[in-house]
């Protein structure tokens, strides 16, 4: 099945500092969300985008709708302690609407 | 409002034997996913539910994965016989309805020697 591409696999970053990841395909979609793990637990819903060219904020978070349909971003403002996780990039694929792709995620570690 | 509840949240089996895995939705919640996730992945949708019918089980392996939302609230995951690869922690989701806006449960681990 189509996959998503997300990177950069892994980011370390001192706090206060900004971070941007994205994910692609190949293929159009027809909604991105974007979903953060901690260890042991499953993926919290973060942000969720329906349209092309959308930007949604979430507090420091902020993630864009590709114009092509095919990408996705999401930037993370001042980052803190607590931001440390794993971040997933999702999406609807415009072939078929009942599935959801995930990314491979991004592990991002935040030194105090 | 309680969230998506599995069990058991971890289990060690050898292959070639079976296990199930069982999911409670949050209340209400109409649409009901089964993910499997593999150390340093993503997770892979397995099956979805609609109610107690199923609405894309495309990706689950048939020849030894079933699953079953009898009365369109709970369900179970079951794998017979598993193989080695099968090791994995494995999500359950719920959603109002269609696939946006997913809550997840903390999954359960499964190990098999």
């Amino acid at each position: 099945g189509q996959q998503l591409n997300q990177s950069p696999q892994s980011m370390f970053i001192q706090e206060g500092e900004d971070v941007s990841m994205n994910c692609t395909s190949s293929s159009i979609f027809n909604t991105w969300l974007w979903y953060k793990q901690d260890p042991g637990e499953g993926p919290v819903l973060l942000i969720a985008l329906y349209k092309a060219g959308e930007l949604t904020s979430n507090g420091r978070l902020t993630a864009q709708f590709g114009i092509t349909r095919k990408d996705s971003f999401l930037n993370i403002s001042a980052s803190i302690p607590s931001d440390v996780g794993i971040y997933f990039c999702a999406g609807q694929p415009q072939y078929n609407n009942n599935d959801m792709r995930f990314g491979a995620g991004t592990r991002l570690t935040v030194k105090p | 409002e309680a969230g998506v509840a599995q069990s058991p949240r971890y289990k060690i089996i050898e292959k070639r034997q079976s296990v199930a895995f069982w999911c409670n939705p949050i209340s209400g919640h109409a649409t009901l996913y089964w993910y499997q996730q593999i150390l340093g992945q993503g997770p892979k949708l397995l099956i979805q539910f609609q109610n107690n019918g199923v609405v894309d089980d495309s990706q689950l392996p048939k020849d030894r994965f079933s699953a079953e939302r009898l009365k369109g609230v709970d369900s179970t995951l079951k794998i017979q016989p598993a193989k080695l690869e099968d090791s994995a922690v494995y999500l359950c989701a719920s959603s109002l309805g269609g696939n946006n806006e997913q809550f997840f449960g903390p999954g359960t681990r499964l190990t098999v020697l």
